[in-house]
């Protein structure tokens, strides 16, 4: 039981390129979500999924956009990276009917 | 709007107990939670309490809900190196669509 995984670990892209970052759980979570944390921000929310195959916006959508074609997978997409994107993200599940969520070891994503 | 807050940083002895704060603003919280976030690590969570406790203890932590002051603290006794790290304190509400809401995080810093 791995838990929530995430790859890469880490990247450095240029502005303008484009990237998919990997969530993976395999507890069987319902939610799943993205979030992106900032130095002196608590963590904010990109995107979110309630289930296999649905998707919504979080506090911070713009720029990135998301997929689960399966249940234990959750795609973060940037399609034209900007150094404002610059972050640490974390992808996190949860049960449908408990509030916990169990967080993956994150990405450290550098745009230049 | 929900809001979360945390100081940024504690410094304790080692030894000594941290007591680390936070105060929110909503009323309809269901679950208010501390995750632990070592250097380059992902986030852990430590505990939780559900809105209608008032204290929670587990082995050396200590979590107390004020409900009418709307503030919760995690108290860490016998503070050892291992206990630094980045405190976030989060909660989620009914108004939230049980979405977390995220305090900035506390840096717990141990003085030997």
């Amino acid at each position: 039981n791995a838990g929530v995984t995430q790859t890469p670990k880490f990247r450095v892209l240029k502005t303008g390129q484009s990237m998919t970052l990997l969530c993976a759980q395999d507890m069987n979570h319902e939610y799943m979500y993205w979030y992106r944390q900032d130095p002196g921000m608590g963590l904010r929310l990109i995107h979110y999924s309630v289930g296999e195959g649905t998707t919504a916006k979080g506090e911070v959508p713009d720029g990135y956009n998301v997929s689960r074609l399966k249940k234990q997978n959750f795609l973060l997409g940037l399609e034209s990276a900007a150094p404002s994107q610059t972050s640490v993200y974390f992808c996190a599940s949860r049960e449908a009917h408990r509030d916990t969520q169990y967080f993956g070891p994150g990405t450290r994503l550098t745009v230049l | 709007g929900e809001d979360v807050e945390q100081s940024l940083f504690l410094s304790v002895r080692e030894g000594d107990s941290s007591v680390i704060n936070c105060t929110y603003t909503d009323s309809s919280s269901t679950y208010l939670y501390w995750y632990k976030q070592e250097p380059g690590a992902g986030l852990q969570l430590l505990t939780y309490i559900f809105s209608n406790m008032d204290m929670k203890q587990d082995q050396r932590l200590t979590v107390l809900l004020n409900k009418k002051d709307k503030h919760l603290s995690l108290r860490i006794a016998d503070t050892q190196t291992g206990d630094s790290a980045i405190y976030f304190c989060a909660e989620t509400t009914v108004d939230s669509n049980y979405q977390l809401i995220w305090g900035a995080g506390t840096k717990l810093i141990i003085k030997p």
